[in-house]
């Protein structure tokens, strides 16, 4: 059974903290993505990484930062931590290639609380 | 810039009965893909269902199908004879050149015994 894990389900922080939230999947895939959820607003793309290494900017990066420095393991950076940051983060993965780019299989998600 | 909507934040179905979830799109591209996700209550979210663009037949999987509407860039999500297991927050995401998927706001089904 494919699984994409993220390293907590809840989190709270205080305001000005460093975070980090760790995504692992286990199905070789190249793409990862970071996602942010919020009511009224559906996911935004926050970063995604097509390769090891490499990460591309999405919709809203503002605040955060990422790092895949191996190809199963992709970690968002809260570099200091605001109550607007506030949210359900999702981790997902895909392949590469064809129509397959856009199956995304999904992390549980980690339900940040920044005070 | 592409733009997905879904107007319905919320809908509710009996069970065993249909319900259609609205979603509608914007993109000046002709090469795309469509899709429905499926969030339910505190499980991850998982993909319901595919269509292509090119493609003109309605993409079905068992109980759900969609309505594929090109010109008018419209693409429903039909749930037949509902179930308790279909309640869950529902995604309507298009897949384009840029290899992202740009998602609608979502609608909540509720599914009454």
């Amino acid at each position: 059974d494919v699984k994409v894990t993220q390293s907590s389900r809840y989190l709270v922080k205080r305001t000005g903290e460093k975070v980090f939230l760790e995504c692992v999947q286990d199905m070789d895939h190249e793409n990862m993505f970071w996602y942010r959820q919020d009511p009224g607003l559906g996911l935004r793309l926050i970063y995604f990484s097509y390769d090891v290494k490499m990460k591309e900017k999405g919709d809203i990066p503002e605040g955060y930062s990422v790092s895949r420095e191996k190809k199963e393991r992709f970690s968002l950076i809260l570099e200091s931590a605001s109550t607007n940051q506030t949210s359900m983060y999702l981790c997902a993965s895909s392949p590469s290639t064809g129509a397959a780019v856009y199956e995304q299989y999904f992390g549980p998600g980690t339900r940040l609380t920044v005070t | 810039a592409q733009t997905v909507t879904q107007s319905q934040p919320e809908m509710s179905v009996q069970e065993a009965e249909t319900v259609t979830l609205s979603c509608t799109y914007d993109t000046s591209e002709s090469d795309y893909y469509l899709f429905w996700y499926k969030q339910p209550p505190s499980r991850q979210m998982i993909l319901v269902i595919r269509q292509e663009a090119y493609k003109q037949q309605n993409a079905t999987e068992n109980r759900f199908s969609v309505n594929f509407q090109k010109a008018a860039k419209s693409f429903s999500l039909k749930i037949s004879d509902s179930q308790l297991g279909d309640a869950a927050m529902y995604f309507c995401a298009y897949g384009g050149a840029t290899n992202k998927l740009i998602f609608g706001t979502g609608t909540l089904l509720a599914v009454q015994p």
